[in-house]
């Protein structure tokens, strides 16, 4: 049974990188044809799609986060991780890892449970 | 960038009605890439319906999904206790990836 869990520090202050990992357990990162994504959603609001990528390296960003967004995996590891940079009180949000149901053009099938991260000094 | 609009915003009802969510697109989802998540509290959002009408693994035959284009629905043919939560839309068929923002379905 496919697992994601999210993993990273709960409060980042302002202006500095907000890092997470994905460890995905119960299947291979690599396995042909599936884009794993994350996706963020600050308390009390809606889903925001940041960025997937695929085992082989190749990612798509959000426009409206994309100067600030870097997706990598980790295949030995068989996880994928995102840094965020030069965040505000506005990037607080639970952050969810996902995989697709195969392609970037597919739904988001299996979520991790969420991790919040808080953005304060 | 696709903006999908859900309404109403909250849908009261009571057990055993049936619930009627709305998703309308600003331009047409491509091929029907349409998805639908529930999302309890403090729970990570749970897909139910993807490609607009294919139900996902585990849910029950009470949820369908319909439309095509601009205009999506997802019905909840007889709620039940584990069906009161929110509900989010989402495409996938143009980048970046967009979500509507969500109807809570809400016991009266």
């Amino acid at each position: 049974q496919l697992q994601l869990q999210e993993s990273g520090p709960g409060l980042v202050k302002p202006s500095e990188t907000l890092s997470l990992t994905c460890t995905v357990s119960g299947g291979s990162i690599s396995s042909n044809s599936y884009y794993w994504g994350w996706i963020r959603q600050p308390p009390g609001k809606g889903l925001e799609w940041i960025g997937s990528i695929y085992y082989s390296g190749n990612t798509y960003y959000n426009p409206s986060l994309k100067s600030r967004v870097t997706i990598s995996v980790d295949t030995s590891k068989n996880q994928f991780s995102l840094k965020l940079s030069s965040v505000t009180a506005a990037d607080t949000a639970v952050y969810y890892c996902a995989r697709h149901r195969s392609g970037l053009r597919s739904d988001l099938q299996h979520w991790g449970q969420g991790t919040l991260v808080t953005v304060s000094s | 960038e696709i903006v999908l609009t859900q309404s109403p915003g909250t849908l009261s009802l009571s057990l055993g009605e049936r619930a009627t969510l709305s998703c309308r697109a600003s331009q047409s989802v491509t091929s029907d890439f349409l998805a639908w998540y529930q999302q309890k509290p403090g729970q990570a959002p749970r897909l139910v319906i993807y490609g607009a009408s294919s139900r996902a693994t585990g849910i029950p035959d009470r949820f369908s999904g319909s439309g095509s284009g601009t205009d999506f629905t997802l019905t909840i043919s007889r709620l039940e206790p584990e069906d009161f939560a929110v509900y989010y839309c989402q495409q996938y068929g143009s980048s970046p990836l967009t979500f509507g923002g969500g109807t809570k379905v809400e016991i009266k």
